[in-house]
């Protein structure tokens, strides 16, 4: 069965303080690994996806990596505007289309 | 510029209430998507469209039924609503199939008392 576990629950950083968010997966066939943002009262919104072990995307103060077991999101200087929950989804394929979720990590962000 | 809206927002429903939560996109894309989302459980595909006229059970597909009647919209409807089937319901579209981005709505949060 395909898993996705993501890592710590929960952070809290002071503005411009950086760190890492880990999603674990066990997904067979990985056709692609998503990041989300999830805003309080909102739906998911998309970050980035992942294809390959050693692909890297950027976009503003956040970085993802892929590794053959599990994806890193990296922050770097967070603003207080970056506070959000961060959801990693994997993807594998077959005719089934259907994305596994892991629970999120809620980020907080100080100023 | 809409992407995906749901109707409605918010919905408290009595149990054994009958109710249709409506998805619709603008961007002409071909799968569409129903989750639900609950505390500590992440969110779980309910049912998917891989086209007009096309449905499939994903995970949690017990209690609802959906409809894709034409390519813009996606019907969820529940027959007899219980009290678990209060949860966020969220619906996505994606131009292609699970390993390309999706986009979503807004959600509907919806009370079974």
């Amino acid at each position: 069965e395909d898993q996705v576990t993501q890592s710590p629950e929960a952070l809290r950083l002071q503005e411009g303080e950086s760190s890492s968010l880990n999603c674990s997966y066990t997904v067979s066939g990985l056709r692609g690994l998503f990041w989300y943002r999830q805003d309080p009262g909102k739906g998911p919104e998309f970050l980035f996806t992942l294809y390959s072990a050693g692909e890297e995307k950027e976009k503003e103060r956040l970085k993802a990596t892929l590794t053959k077991k599990e994806s890193f999101l990296h922050i770097t200087a967070p603003k207080p505007e970056d506070s959000a929950t961060y959801l990693c989804a994997g993807n594998s394929g077959g005719s089934n289309y259907k994305l596994t979720f892991g629970k999120g990590t809620l980020l907080t962000v100080n100023p | 510029n809409a992407g995906v809206t749901q109707t409605p927002k918010f919905r408290v429903l009595k149990t054994g209430q009958s109710m249709t939560l409506l998805c619709a996109q603008d961007m002409n894309h071909e799968y569409m998507y129903w989750y639900r989302q609950d505390p500590g459980m992440g969110l779980r595909l309910i049912h998917y469209s891989v086209g007009e006229g096309t449905t499939a059970k994903g995970e949690v597909p017990d209690g609802y039924n959906v409809s894709r009647l034409k390519k813009q919209n996606f019907l969820l409807g529940l027959e007899s609503a219980a009290p678990s089937q209060t949860s966020v319901y969220f619906c996505a579209s994606s131009y292609g199939g699970g390993g390309t981005e999706a986009f979503f709505g807004q959600g509907t949060r919806l009370t079974v008392v």
